[in-house]
């Protein structure tokens, strides 16, 4: 089964600042992978998705990530951070066992 | 478009006490549909799925159980709830094959055993 690693579980910067989530996958296979986000008080939704072709992703809101294959890594960058994005980000992956694995989430607060 | 409802949105129960969270979503068929239990800094930990009326899978061993009585329907419930059982509990479905698209998410249940 996959797992999933996200560490620096809170992050505090200001805004204009750049941003990066590490997420780390252990799984040998195919992958889908995603990036989950949950403002307070929504719903968690969808910011962005990998499942093929060009491994640099463009998601909602500025932010994009990386798939490095070589490195079991899916990356999430905003080269410049605004208050609204104080949220939690959650990494997850499919992969071949049909569940869809949650790392711990990074808890992000942007100071303006 | 497709919606997916939970109730309640916060729950006070004592230890001992029966439970019945509902999830319902509307405008889409034979949904994948997934119970999860969210801590903080723990991450979303998946309970049950389903993917067809009264097939159920449980993930982990836990005083939990689910059903599902209709299409777009999945009840999470317990006999008798244990302080562990305190937490938020999140409903979603899916569509194709299970466990690997976009899955999409309800409100939540914040319930809290004392």
């Amino acid at each position: 089964a996959q797992s999933v690693s996200q560490h620096n579980h809170h992050v505090i910067l200001s805004e204009a600042a750049s941003l990066e989530l590490g997420c780390n996958y252990s799984y040998g296979g195919t992958v889908n992978l995603f990036w989950y986000v949950q403002y307070p008080g929504q719903h968690l939704q969808l910011l962005l998705k990998y499942f093929s072709g060009d491994p640099l992703v463009k998601g909602i809101k500025g932010f994009e990530a990386e798939f490095i294959k070589s490195k079991f890594s899916f990356n999430l960058r905003k080269p410049s951070v605004q208050w609204s994005d104080t949220a939690e980000y959650f990494c997850a992956v499919a992969g071949g066992n049909n569940r869809l694995a949650f790392g711990k989430g990074n808890q992000v607060v942007v100071i303006p | 478009s497709q919606t997916i409802h939970q109730w309640p949105a916060t729950l006070v129960q004592p230890v001992g006490s029966p439970l019945s969270l509902e999830c319902t979503v509307e405008g889409t068929s034979n949904p994948n549909l997934y119970w999860y239990r969210q801590a903080a800094g723990r991450g979303l930990q998946l309970l049950f799925y389903s993917v067809g009326i009264g097939q159920i899978s449980s993930e982990v061993p836990q005083n939990l159980s689910a059903s599902r009585p209709q299409d777009r329907q999945f009840i999470l419930s317990s006999k008798k709830l244990l302080l562990s059982d305190s937490g938020f509990y999140l409903c979603a479905w899916s569509v194709g094959a299970m466990g690997v698209g976009e899955q999409f998410f309800g409100p939540g249940t914040r319930l809290t055993v004392l």
